[in-house]
């Protein structure tokens, strides 16, 4: 069964610093793996989509790379505002119908 | 339409009764999925439909739960007799179908079971 995991469940940080969120997954057969942002009492809204023949994905300040093989994918924000204060939430696809969700990490960037 | 649209938006209702949430996907987009997350957890699957092929149903928690997609448009998902438990956000997401297909999520139905 794939299971997903996010480090660190929260996260505080100063505006203006570079930050690392990681996600683990279990079983390393996905189609592809999806970085979301989730504000609260909103939906999701997607940020990055990373198939599983690609290394990387670039949007912006955001940066997400894929390590298939070891089950790993880490997304990078780089001069964090505050306006990026939010909950991301990784999640892969195992197979064509669903996606798996990690916990998400609970990101706070101080002004 | 522009995006995943969902209504209601709130609902809140008493124990027993039963309820209805709609999505209206992504216009083009033949797969639809429904996800519930409860206040502090993470997204639990409920069920998938693509196109006109037998609908996954494995997420759902309960026969009380249910969900009716006409063609490639409108879904619905019901609580019948819902309970306190049923208390959560009911989030519908559509994509284009793929196994590699990007998926786009609506506000969400928060439901509220008193």
């Amino acid at each position: 069964k794939q299971e997903v995991t996010q480090i660190p469940a929260a996260l505080s940080v100063p505006e203006g610093e570079n930050l690392v969120l990681n996600c683990s997954f279990t079983d390393s057969a996905i189609y592809n793996l999806q970085w979301f942002r989730q504000d609260p009492g909103k939906g999701l809204t997607s940020l990055l989509l990373i198939q599983s023949s690609q290394r990387e994905q670039t949007s912006g300040r955001l940066n997400a790379s894929l390590d298939k093989s070891s089950g790993r994918s880490t997304l990078y924000i780089a001069a964090s505002q505050p306006g990026d204060s939010a909950t991301y939430l990784c999640a892969v696809r195992p197979d064509g119908n669903k996606l798996v969700f990690g916990a998400g990490t609970i990101l706070r960037v101080k002004s | 339409g522009a995006g995943v649209s969902q209504s209601p938006s709130n609902k809140v209702t008493e124990k027993g009764k039963d309820v209805e949430l709609r999505c209206d996907p992504i216009s083009g987009h033949t797969a639809l999925y429904w996800y519930r997350q409860r206040l502090g957890q993470g997204l639990e699957f409920l069920i998938y439909f693509q196109g006109n092929s037998a609908p996954d149903k494995s997420g759902l928690p309960s026969d009380r739960f249910s969900a009716e997609r006409t063609g490639e448009s409108v879904s619905t998902l019901t609580i019948q007799r819902t309970q306190q438990e049923d208390s959560a956000v009911y989030l519908c997401a559509s994509s284009l179908g793929l196994n590699t297909g990007e998926l786009f999520f609506g506000e969400g139905s928060r439901l509220t079971v008193l």
